[in-house]
């Protein structure tokens, strides 16, 4: 089984939709979970720290949970600018191991 | 601030030549990491160092490959000799403790 799983999509969805994407992870030890966003041909950047009881920024929740060691991010209210792929991230101290992303477009 | 610092941008090379990515981390960063992404692979981990000792280099492909990081402020990845199968995207990232990581533009490789 792979460290982290993500369903690589794409995510067509029309703006104003709400979309969620789930992460796996395999290792029960791990202690820091974190969702990025990669542009086209840019580096990844940090979109939010997940925290175990679950956090808000703005348009965007993310969610864990230990007992089935899935990490969920939801996008309410979708702009255009949200087209990206969004990486989960999972780690036990370091390093950092990333799943392989899901690509969302947001269509007008 | 500045960055994480990474050049070249782009690298192209016949394979058996020798390539050299170099990377200037965040300053004050103790943290620092070569990752290489590919539409197949994704990113993967080539190897990280811990205040300029290398932690694990379990994820570097081969011995074609190695890394140095000679002072907090500079480190590179060598391919030598490169193939055409190390066309990729190579980043750099730091980090300080267990904060998040702070990832370079990238050096895009292609080995012809």
């Amino acid at each position: 089984r792979k460290e982290v799983e993500q369903d690589p999509g794409p995510f067509n969805v029309p703006e104003g939709a709400t979309v969620a994407f789930n992460c796996t992870y395999s290792n029960s030890a791990s202690q820091s979970f974190f969702w990025y966003r990669q542009d086209c041909r840019k580096e990844p950047k940090l979109l939010m720290s997940v925290y175990s009881s679950g956090n808000e920024d703005g348009r965007f929740t993310a969610q864990l949970n230990r007992a089935s060691q899935y990490i969920s991010l939801l996008i309410r209210d979708s702009k255009l600018s949200d087209s990206a792929t969004y990486l989960c991230v999972v780690t036990v101290n370091t390093p950092l191991v990333f799943g392989k992303g899901t690509r969302l477009s947001v269509i007008a | 601030d500045a960055g994480v610092i990474q050049s070249p941008r782009h690298e192209v090379t016949e394979m058996g030549q020798e390539v050299t990515l170099r990377c200037k981390p965040i300053s004050g960063h103790n943290s620092l990491f070569w990752y290489r992404q590919t539409m197949m692979r994704g990113l993967e981990l080539l190897i990280y160092f811990n205040n300029n000792v290398p932690i694990d280099d379990s994820g570097m492909p081969e011995d074609r490959f190695s890394a140095k990081m000679p002072n907090a402020s500079f480190s590179t990845l060598k391919i030598q000799p490169s193939e055409p199968r190390d066309s990729a995207v190579y980043f750099c990232a730091s980090s300080f403790l267990n904060s998040p990581l702070h990832f370079g533009n990238g050096t895009r490789l292609t080995v012809t």
